[in-house]
């Protein structure tokens, strides 16, 4: 069954850093979704991207995440100087369309110390 | 702004019983999708069973079945004679088309044996 490929499955990173989460959608698959997930809370939304672009994105995700798929296939989340609260679980999910149900990745464990 | 709540933070369950999971949705919309997702420890977002908003037939997934009543904004899962296997966080979500899905808190399943 086709799976949504997210590396590294654990990172750890300085406060301040800036660290770079990669995912590989299903390949045929047009959306893609980054979620993160703060130890014991509800998953949230980041951002959506949709032909080349944000379709949308929460007030989480600000200027300092940008999100960019620089070939067909990998879809990357980059965090900036990155802060002791941006530890989290980071989950990359795609879909075919908007309606369907989404693949999630197993999710990238950051970090920060 | 579309809610999902789970009532429930934590059930229970005897192997080999049935368990029924909790979730209330608000919105105004008329078309949407809902869905179950399961989250083992290896914290990986598994999609259980989905339902179109249009559709009056409670979607089935082998040991897995929701009630949905559309005028009460009401979405459950019922699990049928459960299984160790079954032990996980279980989350509510809720999508419409061009916006992103929607968790709720989750409700942490345990099974006895």
């Amino acid at each position: 069954e086709p799976e949504v490929t997210q590396t590294p499955s654990h990172q750890v990173t300085q406060m301040g850093q800036e660290v770079i989460l990669r995912c590989v959608p299903i390949s045929n698959h047009l959306y893609f979704y980054w979620y993160r997930q703060i130890l014991g809370q509800k998953v949230e939304f980041l951002v959506s991207f949709y032909n080349n672009e944000i379709s949308e994105k929460s007030e989480i995700f600000d200027d300092q995440f940008s999100v960019e798929r620089p070939d067909g296939s990998n879809f990357t989340l980059k965090i900036r100087s990155t802060k002791l609260e941006d530890s989290a679980m980071y989950f990359c999910a795609s879909s075919v369309w908007e309606g369907d149900g989404y693949t999630f990745g197993s999710g990238t464990r950051l970090t920060v110390v | 702004a579309q809610t999902v709540t789970q009532s429930q933070p934590e059930m229970s369950v005897q192997e080999a019983e049935t368990v029924t999971l909790s979730c209330t949705y608000d919105t105004s919309e008329s078309d949407y999708y809902l869905f179950w997702y399961k989250q083992p420890p290896s914290r990986q977002m598994i999609l259980v069973i989905r339902q179109e908003a249009y559709k009056q037939q409670n979607a089935t997934e082998n040991r897995f079945s929701v009630n949905f009543q559309k005028a009460a904004k009401s979405f459950s899962l019922k699990i049928s004679d459960s299984q160790l296997g079954d032990a996980a966080m279980y989350f509510c979500a809720y999508l419409v088309r061009s916006d992103d899905m929607r968790f709720g808190a989750g409700t942490r399943l345990t099974v006895k044996p």
